[in-house]
C-alpha cells in the first residue's frame, strides 16, 4: 500500500517565477491538505481540497493556488515566487467523512524542498 | 484550535522512557490533544491521539491530566530512531471534516547513546 508521494523532490527556481508541485494521497484517502515548513519552524497551513474544491483556506495570499484531480491526486501552484517562498512543501491525505477514531489521521508525505533564488 | 506550550529541547538516555510534557491550559472539551513528529528531512509521522482517558499504542503512551489542561507522551524505551521533533496538537474533531493541523515550533528530542 503506497503511503502519499510527492514530486519533485527538490526544486531551484528564480524570484518571479511560477512553480507546480504534486502529490499523490494515501490509497483509499479522498482528501488533500498542503502545508509550508520554513526552516525552524513547524508546518504551517496552507489549503485543503476535498472532491476537487477548496475547503479551508489558511492564511496565504492568492499567489498560492491549488488543485485536486478525480483521482485525488493535487497540485500546488505558486505564481512571482518570492525568496520568502522558500521552503519544504508538505502534502497530507485523509479520509474527509469519519468512519473510525484512526480515520481522523493526516498522512504526510516527505515533502518537496523548494529553494528560490 | 486551543494553543499549547512544550518545550523547546529535551534529552534522554537510551533505553529510557522519554517524557515530553505539554501544556494546553484553554483547551475546550471537545478537543482531542495529538501528537505528531518529524525525523530530520520528512513528513510528520503521526504517534497518537486522545480526548481525556490515557491512550496507548505501539509507539508510545498519552497521559492526560484530570482537568485536561496538559498531557504527556511517554515513549517507553526511547531509541535513537526516537530523535526527532515532537509537536503536541490540540484539535476539534466533527463527525464530517477532517480539519487542518496547527503545529508549533515542537520539542526537539535528542536520544543520547
Amino acid at each position: 500500500d503506497a503511503g502519499v508521494t510527492q514530486s519533485p523532490t527538490h526544486l531551484i527556481k528564480t524570484r518571479g517565477q511560477q512553480v507546480t508541485l504534486r502529490c499523490s494521497p494515501k490509497s483509499g484517502h479522498d482528501t488533500v491538505s498542503w502545508y509550508q515548513q520554513a526552516l525552524g519552524q513547524g508546518p504551517q497551513f496552507i489549503f485543503q481540497y476535498y472532491e476537487e474544491e477548496e475547503r479551508q483556506r489558511g492564511n496565504f495570499p492568492d499567489r498560492f493556488s491549488g488543485h485536486q484531480f478525480p483521482n485525488y491526486s493535487s497540485e500546488l501552484n505558486v505564481n512571482a515566487l518570492l525568496l520568502g517562498d522558500s521552503a519544504l512543501y508538505l502534502c497530507a491525505s485523509s479520509l474527509l467523512v469519519r468512519q473510525t477514531s484512526f480515520d481522523y489521521e493526516q498522512y504526510f508525505g516527505p515533502g518537496t524542498r523548494l529553494t528560490v533564488t | 484550535d486551543a494553543k499549547t506550550t512544550q518545550p523547546t529541547s529535551m534529552d534522554c538516555a537510551e533505553g529510557r522512557a522519554a517524557n515530553l510534557p505539554c501544556n494546553h491550559s484553554t483547551i475546550s472539551g471537545n478537543e482531542y490533544v495529538y501528537w505528531y513528529r518529524q525525523i530530520h528531512s520528512q513528513g510528520p509521522q503521526y504517534i497518537i491521539h486522545g480526548l481525556k482517558n490515557n491512550e496507548t499504542n505501539e509507539m508510545a503512551s498519552l497521559i492526560i491530566t484530570e482537568d485536561r489542561k496538559s498531557s504527556t507522551l511517554i515513549l517507553p524505551h526511547a531509541t535513537l530512531r526516537d530523535t526527532a521533533v515532537y509537536y503536541c496538537i490540540v484539535r476539534f474533531l466533527s463527525n464530517f471534516g477532517n480539519e487542518k493541523l496547527t503545529f508549533g515550533t515542537g520539542t526537539r528530542l535528542t536520544i543520547i547513546p
